[in-house]
């Protein structure tokens, strides 16, 4: 079984600093997907990045980027220039590449942006 | 585009009851998968549909069931409501269930079992 670990419960940023969030994961898969998810306090989950293991690229979306280390098992989320509106719960997430497409998440990373 | 809806918002039972919860997926989408999130935790995986046919279970009781409609609608039902039952019941749909496929989340049904 595939688990995920987040081990910062909450972190804190000041408007536009940057901030590296931490995921860890365990798996003996070869091929898998990975995921960094935001849930704002409306709730509703959104897709912020994703990697695919296959690819040796780190995977960037506007101010994301994900450092992805294969062998240390370790994928972690950098937000840059952060933005009030980063305010959030981001979960990381790992999906299998066979098989139904099931996705397992860490506890989650209470990211609170300031003034 | 109408993205994936859930309802009801918000739904208190009491233990021993039964609840049916309901995910309309993305236009398009046959897949919907559904997944619990306790207070304070990440999301659960609890089952997933594929063209009306369960196509995947995480560990979880047979009290947990759900259907899929040929409109690929989903409802999640819950027999026998336990308080620990109380958690927020998401519902993602994908365009096919594979894994290249996004899933796109619903807001949400927050369960609260008194």
């Amino acid at each position: 079984a595939q688990t995920v670990t987040q081990s910062q419960p909450e972190m804190s940023v000041q408007e536009a600093e940057t901030v590296t969030l931490s995921c860890t994961y365990d798996t003996s898969e070869n091929n898998y997907y990975l995921f960094w998810y935001k849930q704002p306090p409306s709730r509703q989950m959104i897709l912020v990045i994703r990697q695919e293991a296959y690819k040796q690229q780190n995977a960037t979306e506007n101010r994301f980027s994900v450092n992805f280390q294969k062998a240390a098992k370790s994928f972690s989320l950098k937000i840059s220039d952060s933005q009030l509106g980063d305010t959030a719960m981001y979960f990381c997430a790992f999906m299998n590449d066979a098989g139904y497409s099931t996705l397992t998440f860490g506890k989650g990373t209470m990211l609170l942006v300031s003034p | 585009e109408t993205g994936v809806t859930q309802s009801p918002t918000h739904l208190i039972k009491t233990r021993g009851q039964q609840v049916t919860l309901r995910c309309s997926s993305q236009s398009g989408h046959n897949t919907v998968s559904w997944y619990q999130q306790a207070l304070g935790q990440g999301p659960q995986f609890i089952f997933q549909y594929y063209r009306e046919e369960e196509n995947g279970r995480g560990n979880f009781p047979p009290r947990f069931s759900g259907l899929q409609f040929p409109n690929y609608s989903s409802e999640l039902n819950v027999n026998a409501l336990e308080l620990d039952d109380s958690a927020l019941y998401l519902c993602a749909s994908s365009l096919t269930a594979s894994a290249d496929n996004e899933q796109f989340f619903g807001p949400g049904t927050r369960l609260t079992v008194l």
